[in-house]
Parts: C-alpha cells; sequence; structure tokens
C-alpha cells in the first residue's frame, strides 16, 4: 500500500511569514495526526482528525496554527504568522479509527527553518 | 497529565551484547505502552505494544507497573539495530486517546 505522503519536504521561511503543509494519508485510515517534532525531542501532537472533524486540538497554538480536512481525506496545516521556535519538523501520521489509533503510519515529515 | 521519560539520550553497546532502553512513565490510570523505531533515513514505525507480549526482531519489553517502567530489550544487539527509539503511551479512556511520545534514545551497535 501507498505510504502516508507529505509535500514540502523541506521550507525555508522568514518570521512572520506564512507557510502550510499537505498530507495525503493512507487510503482508508479515517484518523489522521499532525504532530510537531523539535529537534532533541519526541513527536507532539497538535490536532487529530477522525474523517472531517477535530477529535483533540488541546496542542494547536491557535493563534497562530490552523489545520483542515475537508472532505475527510487529505489536510493541510498552517501557520500564520511563523515564529522561530516554530522551526521544527512536522509529521502527518494516519491510523484505523478506535482501537487501532495505536498503529500510526507516519509520513516523511517536513522539515520547517524559521530564520 | 501523561509524562513518558527516556532517560538516555545516547546509548552504545557492541554487537552480541545485551541492550536495555529505559522507559519510564506517568498515568494515574491504566496505560497503554509502546516503541516506536525510526531507521536512518526511514519513518517512525511501530515496533511493538505492551498487549501482545510478543517479541518483535528480538525485541522484547515488559510493562512493570510497580516501577512505572516499560524498558525494551534484546539480548543480542545486531548492527541493523542501530536506530532511534521512541516510547509511547496512550491513554486508556477519552475519544482522543493521543498517544505520548518520549524524546527518544538513539541506539548504535558497534562492530
Amino acid at each position: 500500500e501507498a505510504g502516508v505522503a507529505q509535500s514540502p519536504r523541506y521550507k525555508i521561511i522568514e518570521k512572520r511569514q506564512s507557510v502550510a503543509f499537505w498530507c495525503n494519508p493512507i487510503s482508508g485510515h479515517a484518523t489522521l495526526y499532525w504532530y510537531q517534532q523539535i529537534l532533541g525531542q519526541g513527536p507532539k501532537l497538535l490536532i487529530q482528525f477522525q474523517n472531517n472533524g477535530v477529535v483533540d486540538d488541546s496542542q494547536l497554538p491557535k493563534d497562530r496554527f490552523s489545520a483542515e480536512r475537508l472532505k475527510g481525506v487529505d489536510s493541510t496545516l498552517k501557520i500564520q504568522p511563523a515564529k522561530l521556535e516554530d522551526s521544527a519538523v512536522y509529521l502527518c501520521a494516519s491510523s484505523y479509527s478506535g482501537q487501532k489509533t495505536y498503529e500510526q503510519y507516519f509520513g516523511p515529515g517536513t522539515r520547517l527553518t524559521v530564520t | 497529565a501523561q509524562r513518558v521519560t527516556q532517560p538516555e539520550k545516547l546509548l552504545s553497546v557492541f554487537k552480541g551484547a545485551p541492550v536495555e532502553l529505559k522507559c519510564n512513565y506517568s498515568y494515574s490510570g491504566s496505560p497503554e505502552l509502546f516503541w516506536y523505531v525510526q531507521y536512518s533515513r526511514q519513518r517512525l514505525q511501530l515496533l511493538l505494544r505492551h498487549i501482545s507480549r510478543e517479541s518483535i526482531k528480538g525485541f522484547t519489553a515488559d510493562l512493570n507497573k510497580g516501577e512505572t517502567s516499560f524498558h525494551l530489550k534484546k539480548p543480542f544487539a545486531q548492527e541493523e539495530d542501530s536506530a532511534m527509539y521512541y516510547c509511547a503511551l496512550r491513554s486508556s479512556s477519552g475519544s482522543a486517546r493521543q498517544l505520548t511520545f518520549g524524546s527518544g534514545t538513539q541506539l548504535t551497535v558497534l562492530p
């Protein structure tokens, strides 16, 4: 099966600019996740979707981050305006729902550098 | 709040030696624990879960609720085991049941 796709793979922007990331999950996976992984740390969940609804966005900095999954498939994560501390790898993952959410399939990530 | 601690950022062992990657957790309920692994230039992937109690690639992990630990062990390390290992906890209740990851341990198996 095709894996989780993400684009772009790398992005360099200046602070206060905006940026958007795209994710296409594995076909049939109802649950989609966006994680932020800062260098030296483990992935931190930003937002979790079930189909096109938000299940958990408690750790999403909503003043600058937004995410959507309009048709229950692809998803985009946006940062506007970016800050230096947003430099990180942004990982998208997908899974089946319910009990199987522990088995998440990760994309290659987008490495964001904010200068 | 749930928390996962991996005290070692780096761990080096020689090929054929035993290896143990430490993981401690903090959670008020009954946790589910997992190990994820990321090999060089590959994606993060699930290695094993405590409920299954199976050995994957020679690795095992036992949940010790008394010590709140879930250490990953292998009796004879191989060079291909070199990777980044993350311990993760999933809450047993709630609609989201999100995974909380530790900060990871980079394992290097020396020839």
